[in-house]
């Protein structure tokens, strides 16, 4: 059974930059789009972007392009996001997620225990 | 872009009640809908995706159903464990090629 491991709480300076990470444990992430999904505090879920393996590219939410870098190294099994120019809105807990695609049809199965960055001067 | 609306965002539910969340999707989805548990402090939790098929494990008094641009999520006989934020979500395979969620309902027990 796979397993998705993220790094521990971070805290930050506004305007920093934080990078978190996401290991794969018990499987890969091959073939898989990993995702970054977010959720500030009392707040629902919002996805920041994530690879799209189908069409070999990373693709974000308008909301995080320019700010957000979603990578994936196969060979480590462990997917990170680094966002920068961190403002304490980005106060929240970051999830990685693993989405299974077929056709049109997109679901996350597996999801990272998460990760709270606070942004605090 | 496509938006989701949940209704309502909360309820109150006694152990025992049949309890139905509505997700309304801007545009026809077709079935292309999913939905999540989530637990207060805890990652969320997919239970059915595909609009109805049952992910593994998920126990049956949860269901869901509809097409197009409305969608119902159904428990049928509320448990204590239940108590949790509800969301739908869609991924749309269109570019940008975007994963949405709805705002959540919220369960309480009442």
């Amino acid at each position: 059974q796979v397993q998705l491991v993220q790094s521990g709480a971070e805290v930050k300076k506004p305007g920093s930059s934080v990078k978190v990470s996401c290991k794969a444990s018990g499987g890969t992430f091959s073939n898989y789009a990993i995702s970054w999904v977010r959720q500030a505090p009392g707040q629902g879920l919002e996805w920041m972007g994530g690879l799209i393996p189908n069409f070999g590219s990373t693709h974000y939410a308008q909301k995080f392009q320019g700010r957000v870098t979603i990578v994936v190294d196969d060979s480590a099994n462990t997917a990170y996001m680094e966002m920068s120019s961190l403002r304490s809105d980005d106060t929240a807990v970051y999830y990685c997620a693993r989405g299974y695609l077929l056709g049109e049809s997109g679901y996350f199965d597996i999801w990272g225990q998460g990760t709270l960055v606070s942004v605090s001067s | 872009d496509i938006q989701m609306t949940q209704s309502p965002s909360s309820l109150s539910a006694s152990v025992g009640d049949r309890v139905t969340i509505t997700c309304q999707a801007s545009q026809d989805i077709s079935n292309y809908l999913n939905w999540y548990q989530q637990k207060p402090g805890k990652a969320p939790k997919l239970l059915i995706y595909d609009a109805s098929t049952l992910q593994k494990g998920v126990p049956s008094r949860f269901s869901g159903g509809g097409s197009g641009t409305d969608f119902t999520f159904t428990i049928s006989s509320l448990q204590p464990e239940d108590i949790a934020t509800y969301y739908c979500q869609h991924y749309d395979n269109l570019p940008p090629r975007e994963f949405t969620f709805g705002p959540g309902t919220r369960v309480e027990m009442k």
